[in-house]
Protein backbone atom coordinates (compact mmCIF):
# COMPACT_ATOMS: atom_id res chain seq x y z
CA UNK A 1 0.00 0.00 0.00
CA UNK A 2 1.53 3.16 -1.12
CA UNK A 3 0.99 5.82 1.36
CA UNK A 4 2.97 8.69 -0.19
CA UNK A 5 2.30 9.28 -4.07
CA UNK A 6 4.93 11.43 -5.83
CA UNK A 7 4.74 12.99 -9.42
CA UNK A 8 6.16 13.47 -11.87
CA UNK A 9 8.60 10.24 -12.44
CA UNK A 10 10.86 12.49 -14.46
CA UNK A 11 11.23 15.91 -15.05
CA UNK A 12 13.35 18.00 -17.88
CA UNK A 13 14.21 21.61 -17.06
CA UNK A 14 16.36 24.04 -18.51
CA UNK A 15 18.84 25.97 -16.47
CA UNK A 16 17.65 28.30 -14.22
CA UNK A 17 13.98 26.70 -14.36
CA UNK A 18 11.75 26.12 -12.00
CA UNK A 19 11.34 22.09 -11.49
CA UNK A 20 8.08 21.11 -9.08
CA UNK A 21 7.76 17.64 -7.74
CA UNK A 22 4.69 16.97 -5.75
CA UNK A 23 3.85 14.51 -3.44
CA UNK A 24 0.39 13.87 -1.51
CA UNK A 25 -0.06 11.72 1.59
CA UNK A 26 -2.69 9.49 2.93
CA UNK A 27 -1.79 9.26 6.74
CA UNK A 28 -3.03 11.95 8.67
CA UNK A 29 -1.22 11.01 11.48
CA UNK A 30 2.37 11.59 9.46
CA UNK A 31 3.71 15.16 11.01
CA UNK A 32 7.65 15.14 9.69
CA UNK A 33 7.70 15.56 5.37
CA UNK A 34 11.59 15.39 4.67
CA UNK A 35 12.57 15.72 0.97
CA UNK A 36 15.93 13.37 0.13
CA UNK A 37 18.19 13.72 -2.98
CA UNK A 38 19.99 11.10 -3.88
CA UNK A 39 22.92 11.39 -6.66
CA UNK A 40 23.79 7.75 -9.14
CA UNK A 41 25.48 5.15 -6.97
CA UNK A 42 25.19 6.69 -3.48
CA UNK A 43 22.89 6.91 -0.76
CA UNK A 44 20.11 9.53 -0.25
CA UNK A 45 21.17 12.97 1.86
CA UNK A 46 18.63 15.09 3.83
CA UNK A 47 17.83 18.38 1.23
CA UNK A 48 14.73 19.79 3.44
CA UNK A 49 12.11 18.97 5.63
CA UNK A 50 9.18 20.70 7.13
CA UNK A 51 6.33 20.14 9.90
CA UNK A 52 2.77 20.70 9.51
CA UNK A 53 2.60 23.64 11.61
CA UNK A 54 4.31 25.63 8.89
CA UNK A 55 2.91 26.02 4.83
CA UNK A 56 6.20 26.91 3.89
CA UNK A 57 9.44 26.47 4.29
CA UNK A 58 12.61 27.77 2.13
CA UNK A 59 16.17 26.78 2.48
CA UNK A 60 18.46 28.63 -0.15
CA UNK A 61 17.29 27.66 -3.62
CA UNK A 62 15.05 24.74 -2.04
CA UNK A 63 11.37 25.40 -1.27
CA UNK A 64 9.11 22.96 0.87
CA UNK A 65 5.50 23.68 0.02
CA UNK A 66 2.63 22.40 2.46
CA UNK A 67 -1.46 21.90 2.34
CA UNK A 68 -2.17 20.17 5.47
CA UNK A 69 -5.93 20.21 3.99
CA UNK A 70 -5.29 18.48 0.83
CA UNK A 71 -2.58 16.70 2.13
CA UNK A 72 0.13 17.67 -0.31
CA UNK A 73 3.20 18.78 -0.42
CA UNK A 74 5.57 20.06 -2.93
CA UNK A 75 9.53 20.84 -3.86
CA UNK A 76 10.13 23.92 -5.62
CA UNK A 77 13.90 24.26 -6.79
CA UNK A 78 14.95 28.14 -7.73
CA UNK A 79 17.70 28.76 -10.40
CA UNK A 80 18.10 25.46 -11.21
CA UNK A 81 21.46 24.52 -12.06
CA UNK A 82 22.76 21.29 -13.56
CA UNK A 83 24.32 19.70 -10.44
CA UNK A 84 20.60 19.48 -9.27
CA UNK A 85 20.14 16.58 -11.63
CA UNK A 86 19.60 13.96 -9.14
CA UNK A 87 17.04 11.78 -7.88
CA UNK A 88 14.18 13.19 -5.71
CA UNK A 89 12.60 11.48 -2.90
CA UNK A 90 9.77 13.20 -0.65
CA UNK A 91 8.61 11.13 2.35
CA UNK A 92 6.51 11.32 5.47
CA UNK A 93 6.33 9.65 9.07
CA UNK A 94 5.14 10.29 12.57
CA UNK A 95 7.20 12.59 14.63
CA UNK A 96 7.03 9.66 17.61
CA UNK A 97 9.87 6.91 18.31
CA UNK A 98 12.04 5.36 15.84
CA UNK A 99 11.14 7.40 12.38
CA UNK A 100 9.77 5.11 10.18
CA UNK A 101 10.22 7.00 6.98
CA UNK A 102 7.54 5.99 4.06
CA UNK A 103 8.87 7.23 1.08
CA UNK A 104 7.66 8.45 -2.33
CA UNK A 105 8.49 6.81 -5.88
CA UNK A 106 10.83 9.22 -6.93
CA UNK A 107 11.63 11.43 -9.67
CA UNK A 108 14.09 12.08 -11.64
CA UNK A 109 15.64 15.46 -12.30
CA UNK A 110 17.33 16.03 -15.20
CA UNK A 111 18.57 20.22 -15.63
CA UNK A 112 19.80 20.87 -19.25
CA UNK A 113 22.44 23.56 -19.50
CA UNK B 1 30.02 9.72 3.91
CA UNK B 2 29.07 10.60 7.91
CA UNK B 3 30.45 7.48 9.09
CA UNK B 4 28.50 4.56 8.20
CA UNK B 5 29.33 2.14 6.05
CA UNK B 6 28.13 -1.12 4.00
CA UNK B 7 29.68 -4.23 3.27
CA UNK B 8 29.56 -5.88 0.71
CA UNK B 9 28.94 -2.97 -1.94
CA UNK B 10 28.00 -5.76 -4.24
CA UNK B 11 27.18 -9.09 -4.21
CA UNK B 12 25.84 -11.62 -6.56
CA UNK B 13 24.62 -15.21 -5.09
CA UNK B 14 21.98 -18.01 -6.26
CA UNK B 15 18.84 -18.59 -5.13
CA UNK B 16 18.39 -20.83 -1.63
CA UNK B 17 21.59 -19.32 -0.58
CA UNK B 18 21.81 -17.35 2.92
CA UNK B 19 22.91 -13.96 3.02
CA UNK B 20 24.21 -11.12 5.41
CA UNK B 21 24.45 -7.84 4.90
CA UNK B 22 26.61 -5.62 6.78
CA UNK B 23 25.82 -1.98 8.28
CA UNK B 24 28.43 -0.60 10.44
CA UNK B 25 28.37 3.27 11.71
CA UNK B 26 31.17 5.47 13.94
CA UNK B 27 28.97 8.30 15.03
CA UNK B 28 27.35 6.28 17.91
CA UNK B 29 24.25 6.94 16.67
CA UNK B 30 21.09 4.79 18.89
CA UNK B 31 18.86 4.54 15.55
CA UNK B 32 19.46 2.03 12.94
CA UNK B 33 17.49 1.74 9.88
CA UNK B 34 17.59 -0.68 6.75
CA UNK B 35 15.70 0.04 2.88
CA UNK B 36 15.24 -1.26 -0.17
CA UNK B 37 15.34 0.83 -3.45
CA UNK B 38 13.40 -0.60 -5.98
CA UNK B 39 12.40 1.23 -9.22
CA UNK B 40 8.84 2.36 -8.99
CA UNK B 41 8.60 1.83 -5.01
CA UNK B 42 11.04 4.22 -3.74
CA UNK B 43 12.95 2.76 -0.63
CA UNK B 44 11.03 1.18 1.88
CA UNK B 45 11.80 -0.06 5.51
CA UNK B 46 12.86 -3.38 5.80
CA UNK B 47 13.65 -3.40 9.45
CA UNK B 48 14.72 -1.16 12.16
CA UNK B 49 16.59 -0.49 15.18
CA UNK B 50 16.60 1.16 18.19
CA UNK B 51 18.75 0.10 20.81
CA UNK B 52 21.81 -2.84 21.04
CA UNK B 53 19.32 -6.00 21.13
CA UNK B 54 16.17 -3.85 20.10
CA UNK B 55 14.85 -4.37 16.73
CA UNK B 56 11.42 -3.86 14.72
CA UNK B 57 9.32 -4.89 11.83
CA UNK B 58 9.27 -2.88 8.98
CA UNK B 59 7.01 -2.42 5.74
CA UNK B 60 8.36 -5.12 4.25
CA UNK B 61 10.20 -7.36 6.54
CA UNK B 62 9.09 -10.93 5.44
CA UNK B 63 11.98 -13.20 4.32
CA UNK B 64 14.57 -10.57 6.25
CA UNK B 65 15.72 -10.84 9.80
CA UNK B 66 18.31 -8.54 12.44
CA UNK B 67 20.53 -8.34 14.46
CA UNK B 68 22.50 -5.68 16.64
CA UNK B 69 25.16 -6.78 19.20
CA UNK B 70 26.79 -3.59 19.31
CA UNK B 71 25.66 0.05 18.75
CA UNK B 72 28.17 0.32 15.81
CA UNK B 73 27.13 -3.12 14.06
CA UNK B 74 23.40 -3.83 11.93
CA UNK B 75 23.23 -6.88 10.21
CA UNK B 76 20.59 -7.76 7.60
CA UNK B 77 20.06 -11.40 7.07
CA UNK B 78 18.13 -13.28 4.15
CA UNK B 79 17.94 -16.59 4.86
CA UNK B 80 17.25 -18.18 2.03
CA UNK B 81 17.31 -15.66 -1.02
CA UNK B 82 15.03 -15.20 -3.58
CA UNK B 83 14.71 -13.61 -6.96
CA UNK B 84 12.38 -10.82 -5.91
CA UNK B 85 15.54 -9.93 -3.14
CA UNK B 86 17.20 -8.49 -6.03
CA UNK B 87 17.95 -4.70 -4.80
CA UNK B 88 19.80 -2.06 -3.80
CA UNK B 89 19.84 -1.93 -0.16
CA UNK B 90 20.83 1.25 1.96
CA UNK B 91 21.35 1.50 5.57
CA UNK B 92 20.72 4.46 7.62
CA UNK B 93 21.80 5.90 11.14
CA UNK B 94 20.03 8.77 13.09
CA UNK B 95 21.44 9.64 16.91
CA UNK B 96 17.71 10.20 18.21
CA UNK B 97 13.92 9.64 17.27
CA UNK B 98 11.53 11.77 15.70
CA UNK B 99 12.37 14.19 13.23
CA UNK B 100 16.22 13.71 13.35
CA UNK B 101 18.03 13.69 9.95
CA UNK B 102 18.67 9.81 8.90
CA UNK B 103 22.04 9.38 7.18
CA UNK B 104 22.10 6.64 4.55
CA UNK B 105 25.20 4.29 3.75
CA UNK B 106 26.30 3.42 -0.11
CA UNK B 107 24.21 0.63 -0.69
CA UNK B 108 24.52 -2.61 -1.18
CA UNK B 109 23.49 -3.69 -4.70
CA UNK B 110 22.48 -7.58 -4.22
CA UNK B 111 21.69 -10.00 -7.24
CA UNK B 112 20.09 -13.32 -6.07
CA UNK B 113 20.16 -15.62 -9.57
Amino acid sequence: QQQVKQSPQSLIVQKGGIPIINCAYENTAFDYFPWYQQFPGKGPALLIAIRPDVSEKKEGRFTISFNKSAKQFSLHIMDSQPGDSATYFCAASMDQGAQKLVFGQGTRLTINP
Amino acid sequence: DAGITQSPRHKVTETGTPVTLRCHQTENHRYMYWYRQDPGHGLRLIHYSYGVKDTDKGEVSDGYSVSRSKTEDFLLTLESATSSQTSVYFCAMARTSGSDTQYFGPGTRLTVL
